[in-house]
């Protein structure tokens, strides 16, 4: 059984502070990774993907990757209101079952203005 | 660009009762195609997929099931619905072979009263 673990937060964190979220899988032969945003009611949005070890940088956001250790992580820097939601990881496949994602159960985040 | 539609967006139906979802897919050709149901509290959990016209693979027995009668059309169906079939039933499209990302639609909310 694969899995994506997230803590279930809630995280709070005042505005203008960096956010942190963190995420474990199991599949060591998994090769690609997402983060996805979800407002409440809403479908999740791609915010972030990331495929080498390092940090991938685009705008506010930072996901870091850590295969050796299997550890995914993303930062949300001068954190916004409109940031307030929850964060899914998500997770691909191995061996063949690549194009199925995984996915966490989610970290809210809660951003205090 | 690539733009994917669900509808119905809410539905409120009565146990027994039969239920048929509809996702749709612009823009693209021959995408992968998912259902995921997010229950209340729960994380995203897949349904079917399918990687072409007709193929349907089903990652979960439960009285659903689903078809792809067009390449960039995906149904969600069901004879008799159950209480525990209420939740957050989102489609989703990727590219096979495209870094494994998804894009999730507007997503259809189903109660079962």
């Amino acid at each position: 059984q694969k899995e994506v673990e997230q803590n279930s937060g809630p995280l709070s964190v005042p505005e203008g502070a960096i956010a942190s979220l963190n995420c474990t899988y199991s599949d060591r032969g998994s090769q690609s990774f997402f983060w996805y945003r979800q407002y409440s009611g809403k479908s999740p949005e791609l915010i972030m993907s990331i495929y080498s070890n390092g940090d991938k940088e685009d705008g506010r956001f930072t996901a870091q990757l850590n295969k050796a250790s299997q550890y995914v992580s993303l930062l949300i820097r001068d954190s916004q209101p409109s940031d307030s939601a929850t964060y899914l990881c998500a997770v691909s496949g191995s061996g063949g079952s690549n194009y199925k994602l995984t996915f966490g159960k989610g970290t809210l985040l809660t951003v205090n203005p | 660009s690539q733009t994917i539609h669900q509808w119905p967006a809410t539905l409120v139906q009565p146990v027994g009762s039969p239920l048929s979802l509809e996702c749709t897919v612009e823009g693209t050709s021959n995408p992968n195609l998912y259902w995921y149901r997010q229950a209340a509290g729960r994380g995203l959990q897949l349904l079917f997929y399918s990687v072409g016209i007709g193929q349907i693979s089903s990652e979960v027995p439960q009285n659903l099931s689903a078809s792809r009668p067009q390449d960039r059309q995906f149904i969600l169906s069901s004879k008799k619905l159950l209480l525990s079939d209420s939740g957050f039933y989102l489609c989703a499209w990727g590219l096979a072979g495209v870094e494994d990302t998804q894009y999730f639609g507007p997503g259809t909310r189903l109660t079962v009263l």
